[in-house]
């Protein structure tokens, strides 16, 4: 098993629409969890962290299931810019940065 | 405020070559980071740094080498470049403490293909 899975679609969906993202880890230390997007031929940049009560910023909510070891990112009134590759990222145990274990991405296109 | 910034963004080099990345930050960051992205393979760490002059290896550090002279900067070596090592390289850094140690902010990455 992958120490991250993510469904690498890709989620093709129109403008407007609701879609959710999953991701599960293998590591049931791991304690820090981060969404980043990737834009085509580009660096990956920080969307959200992830807390244990589940957080929210604009149209972006993540939760996070410790007990089933996934993460989750709903995207609400999908816009065409947020067409991109979405990151999954957990830390190894004691959340230890260095060792970031990242998702090989899941592939989101917005169409008008 | 330039953020990471890396060069060069495009090379191509001949099997046994040499070349160095360079990345700068400034950030006034602690930690730096040199990841490489590959199809189906996702990012993976070659080599780290938690501060001036000291380094570490990642995941995949075969076959490149570092240096961090400067807290500002991070050097990637390939001392003899294989067609394994064709790749989008990402440089990366963050805060040393707390929780902004785990967000990174990557540079726009260098494409190196190696013949």
């Amino acid at each position: 098993r992958k120490e991250v899975e993510q469904d690498p679609g890709p989620f093709n969906v129109p403008e407007g629409a609701t879609v959710a993202f999953n991701c599960t880890y293998s590591n049931s230390a791991s304690q820090s969890f981060f969404w980043y997007r990737q834009d085509c031929r580009k660096e990956p940049k920080l969307l959200m962290s992830v807390y244990s009560s589940g957080n929210e910023d604009g149209r972006f909510t993540a939760q996070l299931n410790r007990a089933s070891q996934y993460i989750s990112l709903l995207i609400r009134d999908s816009k065409l810019s947020d067409s991109a590759t979405y990151l999954c990222v957990v830390t190894d145990n004691a959340g230890n940065n260095r060792k970031l274990i990242w998702g090989l991405g899941t592939s989101l296109a917005v169409n008008p | 405020n330039a953020g990471v910034t890396q060069t060069p963004k495009f090379r191509v080099l001949k099997t046994g070559q040499s070349m160095t990345l360079l990345c700068a930050q400034d950030m006034n960051h602690e930690y730096m980071y040199w990841y490489r992205q590959d199809p189906g393979m996702g990012l993976r760490l070659i080599h780290y740094s938690v501060g001036e002059g000291t380094t570490a290896k990642g995941e995949v550090p075969d076959g490149y080498n570092v240096s961090r002279l400067k807290k500002q900067n991070f050097l990637l070596g390939l001392e003899s470049a294989a067609p394994s090592q064709t790749s989008v390289y990402f440089c990366a850094s963050s805060y040393g403490r707390s929780s902004g140690a785990n967000v990174l902010t990557f540079g726009a990455g260098s494409r190196l293909t190696v013949l």
